[in-house]
């Protein structure tokens, strides 16, 4: 099964306002990464976490670790429409050779 | 802007042809990926390579080949292409000698066999 699952799976809101979007994990990790895809195209980095911090800012975008729980959670802030775009998690495990496991991604669809 | 280039950025080919889709870096970076994604569908990790002649294959069993010759390239090759290799193709890469594991990503191919 996925290392990582997020939720909710898809997310449409209005420009402006903020966009939640959370990830779950099975495993000890050295770090949790976020990733944005635009439809068809490759995926860009936008933000990692190590897991000895709790929370992280850059930008509009704010990611929470809670390694008690494994899981995290990322905020985008004052939204877009040019947000709009597929977000996944990645999770770095402990002995797993610095491989990435994505979770199931988080459509978001931010409208004007 | 990464700057990793994947070719062809898609493909339409029939079944039984030998495909190879190419994956180039000029970051020197020593790890490559290569993930398959099915539309709107979590990544997988098909084959990936530590550094030059090193080749793994990844968490998800795939019918395809790789090699790495040199450092920027990491090709995938299918022998004879099949309806279910239709997918996208994601090429990464990162940096060995920084302790997180940042990935860069390609444009994707998208492969359709008829």
């Amino acid at each position: 099964s996925q290392q990582g699952e997020e939720d909710p799976q898809a997310l449409s809101i209005q420009e402006g306002e903020n966009a939640t979007m959370n990830c779950s994990y099975k495993t000890s990790i050295n770090n949790l990464q976020w990733y944005r895809q635009n439809s068809g195209r490759g995926l860009v980095h936008l933000i990692l976490i190590r897991s000895n911090e709790r929370e992280k800012h850059s930008g509009r975008l704010r990611v929470t670790l809670d390694t008690s729980k494994k899981s995290s959670s990322l905020l985008i802030t004052a939204s877009r429409a040019a947000d709009t775009a597929s977000y996944f998690c990645a999770t770095d495990a402990r002995g797993g050779g610095n491989k990435l496991t994505f979770g199931t991604g988080t459509q978001l669809k931010v409208e004007l | 802007e990464a700057d990793i280039y994947q070719t062809p950025r898609y493909l339409v080919i029939g079944t039984g042809k030998k495909i190879t889709l190419e994956c180039s870096q000029t970051m020197g970076h020593d790890k490559m990926y290569w993930y398959q994604q099915d539309p709107g569908m979590e990544l997988h990790l098909i084959h990936y390579s530590y550094g030059v002649n090193s080749t793994e294959k990844g968490d998800l069993s795939s019918e395809s080949t790789v090699s790495r010759i040199r450092t920027e390239h990491f090709p995938l090759t299918l022998e004879s292409a099949r309806p279910s290799h239709t997918s996208q193709y994601l090429c990464a890469s990162s940096d060995w000698d920084r302790a997180t594991d940042t990935q860069y990503f390609g444009p994707g191919t998208r492969l359709t066999v008829l």
